[in-house]
């Protein structure tokens, strides 16, 4: 079975300065990885996914994520983040068979 | 269009209440999902149907009863709800139920945010 882990609960940053979610995963076959973003008090939108290809993948709103399989992660990264960054932030995973799991979010909060 | 619309947004109902909440997609899905998410928690799993058949029942309550008229639209019944069901519920869809094809991203509506009093 698939898991989903995201070892940081909340993430407080300053606004402009970088920031990195982390995500990893288990899985025993191939396994396609999403981020969502839930803005306050809003429905789940899609981030960004990695399904194939290109290990890097990148959102139209400046983050990006790795895919790094050796290291069963797909950490979410901005290099400089606004206070409107300001979210609960889900990692996902999906492999043959199952349902998407959800790891249990992490809330980033850009302070001024 | 990547849109999945509910309806209602709130729902404030009593104990006693029938009521029902309503999603529509038109991506061609053929996979249509309810979930429940309570405060600063992932979204849970309830239901899922695919190809309008119930798939997946992930032992929820009988007080909530999925139903899916046709293959754009997914409704959820809610009798004799207690205050403990008090949640967002959230109905997404996908290209289908499992990852067997590249790109079967599920997609999320707004939410319905239910209060049972």
């Amino acid at each position: 079975a698939q898991s989903v882990t995201q070892l940081d609960s909340q993430v407080p940053v300053f606004e402009e300065a970088p920031v990195e979610l982390r995500c990893n995963y288990s899985s025993s076959v191939s396994v396609y990885l999403f981020w969502y973003v839930q803005y306050p008090n809003q429905g789940l939108q899609l981030l960004l996914k990695y399904l194939s290809g290109s290990t890097l993948v990148e959102s139209i709103n400046g983050f990006e994520a790795e895919f790094n399989k050796s290291q069963t992660s797909f950490h979410l990264r901005k290099p400089s983040v606004h206070i409107s960054d300001t979210a609960e932030y889900f990692c996902a995973a999906l492999s043959y068979g199952q349902n998407f799991v959800f790891g249990p979010g992490t809330r980033l909060s850009v302070l001024p | 269009d990547t849109e999945v619309t509910q309806t209602p947004k709130h729902l404030v109902m009593g104990m006693t209440n029938k009521k029902s909440l309503k999603c529509e997609q038109h991506m061609g899905h053929r996979a249509m999902y309810w979930y429940k998410q309570k405060a600063k928690k992932p979204p849970e799993l309830m239901f899922v149907y695919s190809y309008e058949k119930l798939s997946i029942n992930e032992s929820v309550p009988s007080r909530f009863s999925p139903e899916c008229p046709n293959s754009s639209l997914l409704n959820l019944h809610l009798h004799a709800l207690q205050p403990e069901d008090s949640a967002l519920y959230l109905c997404a869809s996908s290209q289908d139920q499992s990852g067997a094809y590249s790109g079967n991203t599920i997609y999320f509506g707004e939410g319905s945010w239910l209060t049972v009093v």
